[in-house]
């Protein structure tokens, strides 16, 4: 069965600098990938996913993740974080379109001024 | 257009009574997907309907049930309420059943005590 690891369950940061979220897959057969956020009260918003084609995949609020399948990873980076950005983040995979997304654990990020 | 609309936003119930949950999905979408987040075991997911007939389930208990009409709203039920079961629970939609293209709710909070 499919799983997902978030290395870390929270990141602190300072605002302006960079940050980067870690998520590895388990299985090496072809994925979908995703990055959700949620904020405090609210459902996961679709921050951005890779299907195929270029590893690297942006956002448009300066989130990136790359995609690489010999480390099984998709991590999550930000040159320069906002306060706003503080929230959960979630990394999710799904081995094909039609099973159910399978969830990390959430890396809470926490932006301080 | 409207996004996927779960009612309520907040429920309290006591041990043992049960309790219906509502997703109506956006306009146009025929799947539903249930999950439930916990601190504990982070997102689960509970069971996917699509064109009213169930084509995923989870691993949940048989007190978690759900069904889906014809104009693809959706519900699920939980009967018998444990503790345990207080958690976020969201619903997600996406057209033709695609995961890769699900949009989620803002979930409902149920607290049992």
């Amino acid at each position: 069965a499919q799983s997902v690891t978030q290395l870390d369950s929270q990141v602190p940061v300072f605002e302006e600098a960079p940050v980067e979220l870690r998520c590895n897959y388990s299985s090496s057969v072809s994925v979908y990938l995703f990055w959700y956020v949620q904020y405090p009260n609210q459902g996961l918003q679709l921050l951005l996913k890779y299907l195929s084609g270029s590893t690297l995949v942006e956002s448009i609020n300066g989130f990136e993740a790359e995609f690489n399948k010999s480390q099984t990873s998709f991590h999550l980076r930000k040159p320069s974080v906002h306060i706003s950005d503080t929230a959960e983040y979630f990394c999710a995979v799904t081995p094909s379109g039609n099973t159910p997304l399978v969830f990390g654990k959430g890396t809470r990020l926490s932006v301080i001024a | 257009k409207a996004g996927v609309t779960q009612t309520p936003r907040y429920l309290i119930k006591t041990r043992g009574q049960q309790v219906t949950l509502s997703c109506s999905p956006i306009s146009g979408h025929r799947s539903v997907s249930w999950y439930q987040q916990t601190p504990g075991q982070g997102l689960q997911f509970l069971f996917e309907y699509f064109s009213e007939t169930q084509r995923n389930k989870g691993n949940f208990p048989g007190r978690f049930s759900g069904r889906q009409f014809s104009n693809s709203r959706s519900e699920m039920n939980v009967s018998t309420l444990e503790l345990g079961d207080s958690a976020l629970y969201l619903c997600a939609s996406s057209l033709e059943g695609r995961n890769t293209e699900a949009f989620f709710g803002q979930g409902t909070r149920l607290t049992v005590v």
